[in-house]
């Protein structure tokens, strides 16, 4: 059975410094992954996602993941935080088994330091 | 173009008493997925249709809870006898019908029992 754990309920960095999230998941077959954030008091909206294709993925407002099989991992990063960045951040997966049950992390809440 | 609504955004329920939320997915999309997030929590799948088809209920808790979407389109997520563990957000998801397709959520509806 497919899961997702995500290491961290808060993480805090300073405006400029580096992001990492990390998601580590499990998963019977070759998954699909996500991140997607939350704004408050909006709608969950996609970050990125893993599709088999390039195992680093590129996504909107500067993100980047990159899928690590052996270590079952796809943690999101940012070079340099800014303070609109500062939301919820879920990490989902989806086993390509012709089901379409999607599990997602407990999520990690960003903090940007001014 | 229109995102996925929801209605209503909020509802109160006295204890013992049936609610119907619904949900208006973006025109054109084949998949449609119900989840409940409770406060602090990652969304947690209920159910998922293809079309009219529900293909998947593995999620829903009790038999309390019912959904539909009779003619492919709108859905309805029922949950009769409403008790306080089911006060969270519910979430609808819809998007274009393959697994590794982005999800676009709704603004959700926020139940509380009381």
């Amino acid at each position: 059975a497919q899961s997702v754990t995500q290491l961290g309920s808060h993480v805090s960095v300073s405006e400029g410094a580096l992001v990492l999230l990390r998601c580590n998941y499990s998963s019977s077959v070759p998954p699909y992954l996500f991140w997607y954030v939350q704004y408050p008091n909006q709608g969950l909206q996609l970050l990125l996602k893993y599709t088999s294709a390039a195992t680093l993925v590129k996504g909107i407002n500067g993100f980047e993941a990159e899928f690590k099989k052996s270590e079952t991992s796809f943690h999101l990063t940012k070079p340099s935080a800014h303070m609109s960045d500062a939301a919820e951040y879920f990490c989902a997966v989806t086993e390509n088994t012709g089901g379409f049950k999607t599990i997602f992390g407990a999520g990690t809440r960003l903090f940007v330091k001014a | 173009g229109a995102g996925v609504s929801q209605s209503p955004r909020y509802k109160v329920a006295k204890r013992g008493q049936d609610v119907a939320l619904r949900c208006d997915p973006i025109s054109g999309h084949v998949s449609l997925f119900w989840y409940q997030q409770a406060l602090g929590q990652g969304p947690e799948f209920l159910t998922y249709f293809q079309n009219e088809a529900q293909l998947d209920k593995s999620g829903l808790p009790s038999d309390r809870f019912f959904a539909e979407r009779p003619e492919g389109s709108v859905s309805t997520l029922k949950i009769q006898r409403t008790q306080q563990e089911d006060s969270a957000v519910y979430l609808c998801a819809s998007s274009l019908g393959w697994v590794q397709e982005t999800q676009y959520f709704g603004p959700g509806t926020r139940l509380l029992v009381l």
